[in-house]
């Protein structure tokens, strides 16, 4: 069975741009969660999706959105980048979402703001 | 609110030492407790969990109770090697009210753990 899967795994962009990243959970899982991991704020959630539906959302900016397919795939784009974005972001999928259920996560895509 | 605190890193230990990573959380509602652990340039791996008070969670030698009391979830291995270097993380999930399916994990800051050989 394969594992979640997030591309792109690096990315460079400049100040005021904007990103899209994306997640494949593994099949079947209906429900996916996004992570921002930086050494000074350590892991923060973001939001997560099941069913296309954002069903609970952590405390960023508007600049960070996300969205969920009819396939389970998820994106998330991040607006007028700032040097504070740069992390690693990490995707996790369940079968049902948080709770009893193990979260599965991905190997992350590191994003550096220039 | 729910928060967890676990042990100040890095920890360095010898191949074949006992290793304890302190873990506490603060938690409303009804939690289940998880430790992960990242390798380097990889993503998180579920260790082991426990899902109500008094279970033991255990996986490749590792192992950590849910002691309700003390509102704790120690990381506890025997005799670690050099292949458990990497960063352990304590995190707990908090259904809040039964049936309720708010489940995002809370983690601590993560502990570093070095072993030479």
């Amino acid at each position: 069975k394969a594992g979640v899967t997030q591309t792109p795994r690096y990315l460079i962009k400049t100040r005021g741009q904007q990103v899209t990243l994306s997640c494949s959970p593994i099949s079947g899982h209906r429900s996916v969660s996004w992570y921002q991991q930086t050494p000074g704020q350590g892991l923060q959630f973001l939001f997560e999706y099941f069913s296309e539906t954002q069903r609970n959302k952590g405390n960023f900016p508007g600049r960070f959105s996300g969205r969920q397919f009819s396939n389970s795939r998820s994106e998330m784009n991040v607006s007028t980048l700032e040097l504070g974005d740069s992390a690693l972001y990490l995707c996790a999928s369940s079968r049902l979402g948080g709770g009893h259920n193990e979260q599965f996560f991905g190997p992350g895509t590191r994003l550096t703001v220039l | 609110g729910n928060s967890v605190t676990q042990m100040e890193g890095p920890v360095t230990l010898s191949e074949e030492a006992f290793l304890t990573i302190n873990c506490t959380y603060t938690a409303t509602g009804y939690p289940s407790l998880f430790w992960y652990v990242q390798y380097p340039g990889e993503g998180l791996q579920l260790l082991l969990k426990a899902t109500k008070a008094d279970d033991k969670g255990s996986n490749k030698g590792f192992e950590a109770t849910y002691r309700k009391e003390t509102t704790s979830f120690h990381l506890e291995k025997g005799s670690v090697q050099v292949s458990d270097s990497a960063v352990y993380f304590c995190a707990l999930s908090d259904l809040g009210d039964r049936g309720s399916t708010l489940g995002r994990l809370y983690f601590g800051r993560g502990t570093q753990l070095t072993v030479w050989p």
